[in-house]
């Protein structure tokens, strides 16, 4: 299995502009989660889906940033408009409730908001 | 609510010492933990778990974890620390807080050649 895959790896932007990031989880993995992580504020759960439906979107900062999961092997976060203090490291994580939700993580996706 | 503490957010330790991080837990019942490893620039890679039986768990690169319910704690050991070991260590728990997991807030481990 090739693990869970992020795009980009990388993004610069302009703030103001909007931002997609995608997930593609483990092929059978039932639960889907993002992060971010910042310097200032460690590693944050900012929403997570079960079986594609939204279970907790608790941790998402404000209303500039949306989830959505439209099938089971594909996932993004969306910014709009972006802010320089979205600038952080933003992780897609899956795990199966088979595997006591044991998560597997992504590479991760480096955000710069200029 | 379940939550994590990593008392040390730093530590160093010379290449070939014994290494030992902290975790401690908060959850009523029998957690499920977890350790895993952040290297630079990379995204976290789970090094071991704990979800029954035996309470000492091996897991990938020589480390090692005791669950002790007494002291409501999980620490990760290695007897021999590697110059590749230097990263950043999160403890997690699974338990009650619906089906996520719980970090803490890491200790980065540095070591002296």
């Amino acid at each position: 299995d090739a693990g869970v895959i992020q795009s980009p790896r990388h993004e610069v932007t302009e703030m103001g502009q909007e931002v997609t990031l995608r997930c593609k989880p483990i092929s059978g993995h039932d639960y889907l989660f993002w992060y971010r992580q910042t310097m200032m504020r460690g590693l944050e759960l900012l929403i997570y889906f079960n079986n594609n439906v939204p279970i907790d979107d608790s941790g998402m900062p404000e209303d500039r940033f949306s989830a959505k999961m439209p099938n089971a092997s594909f996932s993004t976060l969306k910014i709009q408009p972006s802010e320089p203090r979205d600038s952080a490291v933003y992780f897609c994580a899956s795990s199966s409730t088979f595997s006591y939700n044991e998560q597997f993580f992504g590479p991760g996706t480096r955000l710069t908001v200029l | 609510a379940q939550s994590v503490t990593q008392p040390d957010i730093h530590i160093t330790v010379s290449e070939g010492a014994s290494l030992e991080l902290r975790c401690n837990y908060s959850y009523g019942a029998t957690p499920y933990l977890f350790w895993y490893v952040q290297s630079p620039g990379q995204g976290l890679q789970l090094l071991l778990k704990y979800f029954s039986g035996d309470t000492l768990v091996q897991g990938i690169k020589g480390f090692e974890a005791e669950f002790k319910r007494s002291q409501s704690s999980f620490n990760l050991r290695k007897p021999s620390v590697h110059w590749s070991d230097a990263a950043e260590y999160f403890c997690a728990v699974y338990g009650s807080s619906g089906d996520k997991l719980t970090f803490g807030t890491g200790t980065r481990l540095a070591v002296r050649p």
